[in-house]
């Protein structure tokens, strides 16, 4: 996948920590977003963001905390996790160009709330 | 409200047998339909985007098609590394959100 850098990979929290999903793009994308993915449900946007210092809730929230403080970065943040947050997190990134809008998507970070 | 349905949820096909998956969607103002494939373990890769009405695009042994109320995607003669699932989604006049399908999965057996 071009261009979008999503860390960690795998991560396993205990119920109540915190903890910080990177996502980092070079294609100089003013939209990026963050998606969960579960099984039987689909992707499922959480918030988004539609340039540097602009950010917005998506259909999933409750729970979730972001910012947008350069062009590149959009991290998604966990306040108090909870076993219903176990999912596949997915950061995609976007332009709009004339001949259209191609959305890019990370590689995903597996979460395992316990 | 925004809804997308892909059908069927899962398709097994034999190498070289021709078929279509289905995305049925309702939006109010259509500005995009998107086609990605994904492996298992890892993220959407973006295949096409289509925008309006009969419109079609081809890659190698997919082509999507797209009416006003559904799009397919065609696989010609499949082979084994077309297995995967498959995911349609669409964009509409309600933001830049992408509002997804749940996914058909293709397996090719040899």
């Amino acid at each position: 996948n071009a261009g979008v850098t999503q860390t960690p990979k795998f991560q396993v929290l205990k119920t109540g920590q915190s903890m910080t999903l990177q996502c980092a793009q070079d294609m100089n994308h003013e939209y990026m977003s963050w998606y969960r993915q579960d099984p039987g449900m689909g992707l499922r946007l959480i918030h988004y963001s539609v340039g540097a210092g602009i950010t917005d809730q998506g259909e999933v929230p409750n729970g979730y905390n972001v910012s947008r403080s350069t062009t590149e970065d959009f991290p998604l943040r966990l306040l108090s996790a909870a076993p219903s947050q176990t999912s596949v997190y997915f950061c995609a990134s976007s332009t709009r160009t004339r001949s259209g809008n191609t959305i890019y998507f990370g590689e995903g970070s597996w979460l395992t709330v316990v | 409200e925004d809804q997308v349905t892909q059908s069927p949820e899962a398709l097994r096909l034999q190498e070289g047998e021709s078929s279509s998956l289905n995305c049925s969607y309702t939006v109010s103002g259509l500005r995009g339909l998107f086609w990605y494939r994904q492996d298992p373990g890892k993220g959407p890769e973006f295949l096409f985007t289509l925008y309006s009405a009969g419109e079609e695009k081809e890659k190698e042994r997919l082509k999507a098609t797209l009416t006003k109320k559904e799009s397919f995607l065609h696989i010609t003669a499949p082979k084994p590394e077309d297995s995967a699932t498959y995911l349609c989604a669409v964009n509409s006049n309600s933001g830049y959100a992408l509002n997804f399908g749940k996914g058909t999965s293709l397996l090719v057996t040899p």
